[in-house]
């Protein structure tokens, strides 16, 4: 059963417009959040975070959105970029859970293509 | 670049046999996961080692083994190698404190099991 999920596989925008990439996720023990976007051939690249006591960050032009009781955070690109087209992975984590120590829990990503 | 390497880039081999694949984590990180993509499937955790240590276990098979050692450089060694091992293994390391959330990745690993 996936604890993370992505359910739109792929996004297409065009330049200059808002990108917004959804994660669900369903165990409530989860307390931090991660996105990760990843390139042809590389690995994935830290991109934002988002504790759970916050509800929004921002980093530049990507701000992460956490609704806890909707157990489910948002990715926001404003204005997007040709480069910012990848993969886009959400992940969770939560110390302790499972005995683990913070290992991460990845969602199956969307591949985002951003139209000049 | 993380600051993660990860060796060798490639690795083609036959089924049944065994190989290691390397990781030598950012400066000063003292935890190593190791992470296995398989197609059409997202990133799944293998196992986790601080510091020399074993600490966390996913879903990794029996047939793979992996440890980490004094200078911090991390092997995971797959054996008795099947078709549906193809995947791209990723590690990856974490801060000791301050940061441990934030895992940074390195650029993988290709294994091809013919």
């Amino acid at each position: 059963d996936q604890q993370v999920k992505q359910n739109s596989p792929s996004l297409s925008v065009q330049e200059g417009r808002i990108s917004i990439l959804n994660c669900d996720y369903t165990n409530s023990m989860f307390d931090y959040f991660l996105w990760y976007k990843k390139y042809p051939a590389e690995g994935p690249t830290f991109l934002i975070s988002i504790s759970s006591i916050k509800d929004k960050n921002e980093d530049g032009r990507f701000t992460v959105f956490l609704n806890k009781s909707a157990k489910h955070l948002s990715l926001h690109i404003v204005p997007s970029q040709p480069g910012d087209s990848a993969v886009y992975f959400c992940a969770a984590s939560a110390w302790g859970y499972g005995g683990s120590q913070g290992n991460l829990i990845f969602g199956k990503g969307t591949k985002l293509s951003v139209k000049p | 670049d993380s600051g993660v390497t990860q060796t060798p880039k490639h690795l083609i081999t036959a089924t049944g046999q065994r190989v290691t694949l390397r990781c030598s984590p950012r400066s000063g990180d003292l935890s190593v996961y190791w992470y296995q993509q398989s197609l059409d499937q997202g990133l799944q955790f293998l196992i986790q080692y601080y510091n020399g240590e074993e600490r966390a276990k996913g879903n990794i098979l029996e047939r793979f083994s992996a440890q980490q050692f004094p200078d911090l450089h991390s092997e995971l060694n797959l054996s008795s190698l099947e078709l549906g091992d193809s995947a791209l293994y990723f590690c990856a390391s974490s801060p000791p404190q301050g940061g441990w959330e934030t895992q940074y990745f390195g650029p993988g690993t290709r294994l091809l099991v013919l």
